[in-house]
């Protein structure tokens, strides 16, 4: 069980909007920045989102974050096969010094 | 071009013990604090370890604490995961990972670059 709680799964159809959602305690997302990772099939993680909201060199604007009080939203416009994938959340949890991790949200591009 | 390659894993019998290496390259690794992330088969991620960029401060998971020993040799660029009294629970693909963390407003932490994975099996 996972002080990050995400939906185990969503769907939505090519080209709309999808978010993901990532709640937890006042203590640790209220106190921390939230990060976002994309796992495609067979692949490593990848760094989408950063400090909430930020997006590292080279990830299209068509990915989003936000952050309001202890839940956090990934956003996903423009849907498209190549995100089928899943994604987790993650941040650090300073009661138990050490990172943490949502349990992971898989998209399904239907 | 930054890059992590990991090493050392494999099949090993419940009880025994396993070294994992990662390698870095392309920026300047004594710089950055480090961690191990694990994925079970079918499961999501577990933050592992965490190794400051000097070594002085190492954090563990519960799950492994006592068991593995997270270090790095800043002069040689590598990253160690020592391993012992591995049991099933054990099994997943290690990923060594560059943290950045500090302070803002906030609290940050991040992962920005991940490995390839090494594979662990933990099995009789």
């Amino acid at each position: 069980q996972s002080v990050l709680t995400q939906p185990p799964s969503v769907s939505a159809a090519p080209g709309q909007k999808v978010t993901i959602s990532c709640s937890g305690s006042s203590s640790i997302i209220g106190n921390n920045y939230i990060s976002w990772y994309q796992q495609l099939p067979g692949a490593a993680p990848k760094l989408l989102i950063y400090d909430n909201n930020k997006r590292p060199s080279g990830i299209p604007d068509r990915f989003s974050g936000s952050k309001s009080g202890t839940s956090a939203t990934l956003g996903i416009t423009g849907l498209q096969t190549g995100d089928e994938a899943d994604y987790y959340c993650g941040t650090w949890d300073g009661s138990l010094s050490g990172g943490v991790f949502g349990g992971g949200t898989k998209l399904t591009v239907l | 071009e930054v890059l992590l390659v990991e090493s050392g894993g494999g099949l090993v019998q419940p009880g025994g013990s396993l070294r994992l290496s990662c390698a870095a390259s392309g920026f300047t690794f004594s710089s950055y604090e480090m961690n191990w992330v694990r994925q079970a088969p079918g499961k999501g991620l577990e933050w592992v370890s965490y190794i400051s960029s000097t070594g002085r401060t190492i954090y563990y998971a519960d799950s492994v604490k006592g068991r593995f020993t997270i270090s790095r040799d800043n002069a040689k660029n590598s990253l160690h995961l020592q391993m012992n009294s591995l049991g099933a629970e054990d099994t997943a693909v290690y990923y060594c990972a560059r943290v950045n963390s500090g302070w803002s407003s906030y609290f940050y932490y991040y992962v920005d670059v991940w490995g390839r994975g090494t594979p662990v099996t933990v099995s009789s």
